[in-house]
């Protein structure tokens, strides 16, 4: 059981804008920088949002990153068919003194 | 453009030590701290343990006994070694650069660690 919880699943309809959450304590989410990571299986999961909410290179507008006390936010906006993923949020847990993954959520597209 | 990429055996025996080497393409391995990752079955990621290009390490302490990462820079590459595995054990394992950051403002400090890139990961079985 993960120090950092996702909703195991979410869905969307194409165009739509879906929210996935990451939610933590003090001592990892709340203090700590918590970054996002795409990953359709079978591939090499790939970073979108790092610090909080910066994009990484190539990663589309589409995609915001935001954080509210001990929870973090995935926003997608303008939701397509190969947005269909497993996103995790990570963040580092003062507590543990280790890098913390999320249990994942994984997002269908209808 | 940098990649890594995981190689090793599929199948490993119970008791016996897991070996996963990942070669780094495009860049030098210097500079950067490497980590592997791993991800059981239905489940979700796990942080095994970070190593610099000079060697110095930080383990997951869940796995600390029984993980030992290295590197050889002449050959660009970094390893995983687990020893007296389990069927617990079995998953798919990554292997990706880590960047990070640590930012302090008066005496509170933020850290976090991201993992860019990621290789495709090897699936290693431990059989009985």
């Amino acid at each position: 059981q993960s120090v950092v919880t996702q909703s195991p699943s979410a869905s969307g309809t194409p165009g739509q804008r879906v929210t996935i959450s990451c939610s933590g304590s003090s001592s990892n989410v709340g203090t700590n920088y918590v970054s996002w990571y795409q990953h359709v299986p079978g591939t090499a999961p790939k970073v979108l949002i790092y610090r909080n909410n910066e994009r990484h290179s190539g990663v589309p507008a589409r995609f915001s990153g935001s954080k509210s006390g001990t929870s973090a936010s995935l926003a997608i906006s303008g939701l397509r068919s190969d947005d269909e993923a497993d996103y995790y949020c990570a963040t580092w847990d003062d507590t543990l003194s280790v890098p913390v993954f999320g249990g994942g959520t994984r997002l269908t597209v209808l | 453009q940098l990649q890594v990429q995981e190689s090793g055996p599929r199948l490993v025996k119970a008791s016996e030590t897991l070996s996963v080497i990942c070669t780094v393409s495009g860049g030098s391995i210097y500079g950067d701290s490497w980590s592997f990752i791993r991800q059981p079955a239905g489940k979700g990621l796990e942080w095994i343990g970070h190593i610099s290009a000079f060697g110095e390490t930080n383990y997951n302490p869940s796995l600390k006994r029984r993980v030992t990462l290295s590197v050889d820079t002449s050959k660009n590459q970094f390893s995983l070694s687990l020893t007296s595995v389990t069927a617990a054990d079995t998953a798919i394992y990554y292997c990706a650069r880590v960047l990070s950051d640590t930012y302090c403002t008066g005496s509170t400090c933020s850290r976090g660690d991201w993992f860019d890139p990621w290789g495709q990961g090897t699936l290693v079985i431990v059989s009985s």
